[in-house]
Parts: C-alpha cells; sequence; structure tokens
C-alpha cells in the first residue's frame, strides 16, 4: 500500500543551523510529494511540493528532491530562524487514487535563538 | 477573508451525545475533505467530496456522517460520540482531486469526556 514515514522528533536546532527532515515513501507508479508545515494553532499549509522524479520543490528556503531511486523527499534548508518553528509533514498523493493525500506522521521542528 | 472556515474551533462534549461541526470555503473549489488528527499529530483521512458527491469514505464508522448541501459546504455530524473521537478534525479544500493541494481550515478540537 501507499504509506509515508518521517524521522521522529522533534528536531531542536539553534537558529541559522542546517536542517533536514528525512521522509521516505512507499507506493506504486509515480505519486506526487508534498511537504505541509503546521504551525501552532493552525491548520496545515502547502510548503512545498514534486510531481515527477528529479524535480526539486522550493519555497521560503525550504527545498526537497524526488528521488525515485531511493523513494525519498527530504526537506532541507541552509538556515533556520526562530520563526521555522512548527511540524512538517511529508505527504504524497498516489497516481492509482486521487481524492486522498497520505501524510506521514509529522515532525516537530523547535529552533532556539 | 478566511478560505476555509470551521466552526466551531472548541467543543467539550460527554460520551454519547451528538455534535456537528460545519466547513466552508470561498475559494471556488470543488473538492472538499475531512481529516482527523490525533494527540500523536498523525493525519488520517476520513471523507473527500467532489461537487457534493462522496468519493472517499475511508472506513469510518457509520457514527460520522458528513453532508454536503453544496459543493462550497462538508459538514460533519458524529452520532453517540466515543473518548476515542476525541481530536482535531480539519476541513481542507482543493481545486480538484489529483493535485494535493489543499487548503486547510484552522481546525475544530473536539473533547469527549
Amino acid at each position: 500500500g501507499n504509506s509515508v514515514t518521517q524521522m521522529e522528533g522533534p528536531v531542536t536546532l539553534s537558529e541559522e543551523a542546517f536542517l533536514t527532515i528525512n521522509c521516505t515513501y512507499t507506493a506504486t507508479g509515480y505519486p506526487s510529494l508534498f511537504w505541509y508545515v503546521q504551525y501552532p494553532g493552525e491548520g496545515l499549509q502547502l510548503l512545498l511540493k514534486a510531481t515527477k522524479a528529479d524535480d526539486k520543490g522550493s519555497n521560503k528556503g525550504f527545498e526537497a528532491t524526488y528521488r525515485k531511486e531511493t523513494t525519498s523527499f527530504h526537506l532541507e534548508k541552509g538556515s533556520v530562524q526562530v520563526s521555522d518553528s512548527a511540524v512538517y509533514f511529508c505527504a504524497l498523493s498516489p497516481m492509482d487514487s486521487s481524492y486522498k493525500l497520505i501524510f506521514g506522521s509529522g515532525t516537530r521542528l523547535l529552533v532556539r535563538p | 477573508d478566511t478560505a476555509v472556515s470551521q466552526t466551531p474551533k472548541y467543543l467539550v462534549t460527554q460520551m454519547g451525545n451528538d455534535k456537528s461541526i460545519k466547513c466552508e470555503q470561498n475559494l471556488g473549489h470543488d473538492t472538499m475533505y475531512w481529516y482527523k488528527q490525533d494527540s500523536k499529530k498523525f493525519l488520517k483521512i476520513m471523507f473527500s467530496y467532489n461537487n457534493k458527491e462522496l468519493i472517499i469514505n475511508e472506513t469510518v464508522p457509520n457514527r460520522f456522517s458528513p453532508k454536503s448541501p453544496d459543493k462550497a459546504h462538508l459538514n460533519l455530524h458524529i452520532n453517540s460520540l466515543e473518548l476515542g473521537d476525541s481530536a482535531v478534525y480539519f476541513c481542507a479544500s482543493s481545486q480538484d482531486g489529483g493535485s494535493g493541494e489543499l487548503f486547510f481550515g484552522e481546525g475544530s478540537r473536539l473533547t469527549v469526556l
């Protein structure tokens, strides 16, 4: 079946540190891949996406590359800020099943000043 | 002007009661969803509707009954509430079902005592 696995959090970093949050997936064919972010007390917001192998999604300094060979979509940012503290969700949209976004368990990021 | 709005934001009730959560989107989207987020932040799809028609019912107990009076509204009614129903329920919408680009409401936190 389709599934998404994320690294367990929380991830605690100092401001300006480099961020990596690992995400791997299981799916048939070529799903679309997403990162969503949830700030405290809010709903999820789309951060970035990639729809085919080797695509790189980017937004607000965050990047993730769709790696078919390793079935991964790791999220990276070169220099995090306190305002990046949030929960980050990796997700996939299966090729064979529209109308359903499958989420990973989320990774909480805490950035300290 | 809120794109996806849910009411109420907080709901505390006793086991066995019946409650409803309302959702409205003003984005002109065709597809709407209900997701459940448990205490560990895990997000799972419950239902998706496209143009008022049920597309996905993800093995949710039949105590949960979604209703879509028009494509801008998707309400969730829950009968005979149980302790395990305590969660945050998120409504979301998208332009179509396959894009994976969902717009989420702020969530409705349901606590069953």
